[in-house]
């Protein structure tokens, strides 16, 4: 199995601050790699695919870089929305695996 | 609009089984691969398993192999989770969801683009 390892597992942060999440793959996965955003019981949301790509209607405040086994995501200026619990997902094997998720709360 | 349903949860004893069903709406439902993702209480997520649009492709977490069987009735736009030898660690809220696949220079990615809104599986006695 690949493991998807995301740091920090929280994070306190501020409205408008610049908020940078890590996720590192335990082998090569080129650019197969996901990100979720997911608010309490409430079903995750996809915002970045293929390390770089923007969802659709995802305000651009988010973006994600990254390739091989080192990604990151970036939220530019937080926004009070932005609080909830984000997660990276490999797509490169057919076992696909998430990481353990980052928790960004309100400083 | 584009929309999944789950439903079939429910509370079951260990060993027992369980069959949820995902009611898909808004989008040609043959045309794309779809997934079954779980969140035990309080943890992350975790991807269960994955069907292709018709069937041929078909792939399980090692948590799962063996005792859940993916499958889908395209005719009914329906895809389905039957759960066998269910233990108290399968307990957990799942989600179905859509899988995008997008062609860029020459390769395909795939992502989870539409999600349903989740069914509570509780393993207990």
């Amino acid at each position: 199995d690949i493991q998807m390892t995301q740091s920090p597992s929280s994070l306190s942060a501020s409205v408008g601050d610049r908020v940078t999440i890590t996720c590192r793959a335990s082998q090569s996965i080129s650019s197969y790699l996901n990100w979720y955003q997911q608010k309490p019981g409430k079903a995750p949301k996809l915002l970045i695919y293929a390390a770089s790509s923007l969802q659709s209607g995802v305000p651009s405040r988010f973006s994600g870089s990254g390739s091989g086994t080192d990604f990151t995501l970036t939220i530019s200026s937080l926004q009070p929305e932005d609080f909830a619990t984000y997660y990276c997902q490999q797509s490169y094997s057919t076992q696909s695996t998430f990481g353990q998720g980052t928790k960004l709360e309100i400083k | 609009e584009v929309q999944l349903v789950e439903s079939g949860g429910g509370l079951v004893k260990p060993g027992g089984s369980l069959r949820l069903s995902c009611a898909a709406s808004g989008f040609t439902f043959s045309s794309y691969s779809m997934n079954w993702v779980r969140q035990a209480p309080g943890k992350g997520l975790e991807w269960v398993s994955s069907i292709s649009s018709s069937s041929s492709y078909i792939y399980y977490a090692d948590s799962v192999k063996g005792r859940f069987t993916i499958s889908r009735d395209n005719a009914k736009n329906s895809l389905y989770l039957q759960m066998n030898s269910l233990r108290a660690e399968d307990t957990a809220v799942y989600y179905c969801a859509r899988v995008f696949e997008w062609l860029r220079e020459s390769y395909y990615y795939y992502y989870m683009d539409v999600w349903g809104k989740g069914t509570t599986v509780t393993v207990s006695s």
